[in-house]
């Protein structure tokens, strides 16, 4: 069992570059999340999602676009990269309904 | 903000000794959560804690809830080097089934 796993692991972006990055968890659970933790603020919720084909919006959603075309996996998306989005992002998954959440180990991006 | 806000920011320790950091919300609670998150890792979790529950324990981690202050304190008794970490509590709250608030954290340092 490989839990909640996160690619890449590091990447640093140019102004306006984009990306893609992958979350994939084999626990066969409903729910998934991105985070994004930057310091002194703990980790804000940016999309989740209840199942698959489903996605909504969290915390701070602005700039960035999800997508859940199978159950297992949920991509986060930046079209346009800009320096504020220079954070660690936290892919989470879980069976909702207020249960615990496993994470996975994070991809730290650099927008320059 | 509904997040759940640690108190304190940081604490440092001896070796042996105990580490009590609190956390304190704003609205009512279906449960609240603690994780642990070591340098450049993801989260995990540790111990949940149900509205109706007063007190949990798990190893050497004891847990309270106190609703009518609207605040939770984690105990780690006898701490050793690998309790360096950050802790974080995360509250759900009701009418919101899908989604946890995680305050900053409390960063905990053990000294040997």
């Amino acid at each position: 069992n490989a839990g909640v796993t996160q690619t890449p692991k590091f990447r640093v972006l140019k102004t306006g570059q984009s990306m893609t990055l992958l979350c994939a968890q084999d626990m066969n659970h409903e729910y998934m999340y991105w985070y994004r933790q930057d310091p002194g603020m703990g980790l804000r919720l940016i999309h989740y999602s209840v199942g698959e084909g489903t996605t909504a919006k969290g915390e701070v959603p602005d700039g960035y676009n999800v997508s859940r075309l199978k159950k297992q996996n949920f991509l986060l998306g930046l079209e346009s990269a800009a320096p504020s989005q220079t954070s660690v992002y936290f892919c989470a998954s879980g069976r909702g309904n207020h249960n615990e959440q496993f994470f996975g180990p994070g991809t730290r991006l650099t927008v320059l | 903000s509904q997040q759940g806000e640690e108190d304190p920011q940081a604490l440092s320790i001896q070796e042996g000794e105990n580490a009590t950091m609190n956390c304190s919300y704003k609205t009512s609670i279906n449960n609240l959560q603690w994780y642990r998150q070591n340098s450049g890792r993801g989260l995990v979790h540790l111990i949940l804690i149900r509205s109706n529950e007063r007190e949990k324990h798990s190893g050497r981690l004891r847990v309270t809830l106190d609703t009518s202050k609207k605040s939770s304190s984690l105990l780690i008794t006898a701490s050793r080097a690998a309790d360096t970490a950050s802790y974080f509590c995360a509250t759900a709250f009701l009418g919101n089934d899908y989604k946890l608030s995680f305050g900053a954290g409390t960063t905990v340092t053990v000294r040997a």
